[in-house]
């Protein structure tokens, strides 16, 4: 497609359950990130690949949270044992080159009940 | 760690007048920003962006200014429209964290018709 994509764009789930969260960002796009964002605020850096390579996960919020790119395109975010704080907005976003305005998905709303 | 924070949170126009949003930024070392529009239940929409070796920056119908000697950015959109309503962010970025943009906490903007 011609823009980043997410999916779901909707998810609940219930307090201890795991989710994925995927993306797949625009074709050739080098650069990928994930952040977060609850409402009312603006989004908050997770973490960046440069193709397959994770090269900052100091966003991350706790070790529940796991990112990866294995083949430097589509790139799944995991939250393991959900907890009512991770209730959010996840966004993924891609750029060609990471000092480049990154274009944003739709974003997944999580909601842990 | 960096601030990015905005002077007002709501801003009402009326259709066809300037809109001039601010924001403020904590780190020197910042030197590429970039301003953002999200809509209700969207990604951030990238509108323009400017690195600090300029003041100025145009695009259509949006220009935006940067003072680095007060820290401060703006974003003017001229002839102001209903789909012009949205939450603005303003993020930077800093070349030692090149790969970690920092976001503002939003600015709401109403049009009224």
């Amino acid at each position: 497609g011609a823009g980043v994509s997410q999916s779901p764009r909707y998810k609940v789930a219930k307090r201890g359950q795991d989710v994925a969260l995927r993306c797949d960002p625009i074709s050739g796009h080098v650069s990928l990130f994930w952040y977060q964002q609850a409402l009312g605020q603006g989004p908050e850096f997770l973490t960046y690949f440069q193709n397959e390579a994770q090269l900052d996960k100091s966003g991350l919020p706790s070790d529940r949270f796991f990112a990866e790119r294995p083949e430097g395109s589509v790139s799944t975010l995991k939250i393991q044992r959900t907890q009512q704080e991770d209730s959010a907005v996840y966004l993924c976003a891609s750029s060609l080159e990471v000092r480049l305005g990154a274009f944003f998905g739709q974003g997944t709303r999580l909601t842990v009940v | 760690g960096e601030s990015v924070g905005l002077h007002l949170p709501t801003l009402s126009v009326q259709e066809g007048d300037n809109s001039i949003i601010n924001c403020a930024y904590s780190n020197s070392a910042s030197d590429y920003f970039i301003w953002y529009k999200q809509e209700s239940g969207k990604g951030p929409q990238f509108i323009i962006d400017i690195r600090s070796n300029m003041d100025k920056r145009q695009g259509q119908r949006v220009t935006v200014l940067l003072n680095k000697t007060v820290k401060h950015l703006s974003l003017q959109i001229a002839a102001t429209q209903p789909g012009d309503s949205a939450v603005y962010f303003c993020a930077e970025n800093a070349g030692y964290n090149f790969n970690k943009f920092y976001f503002g906490s939003g600015t709401k903007l109403n049009v009224k018709p």
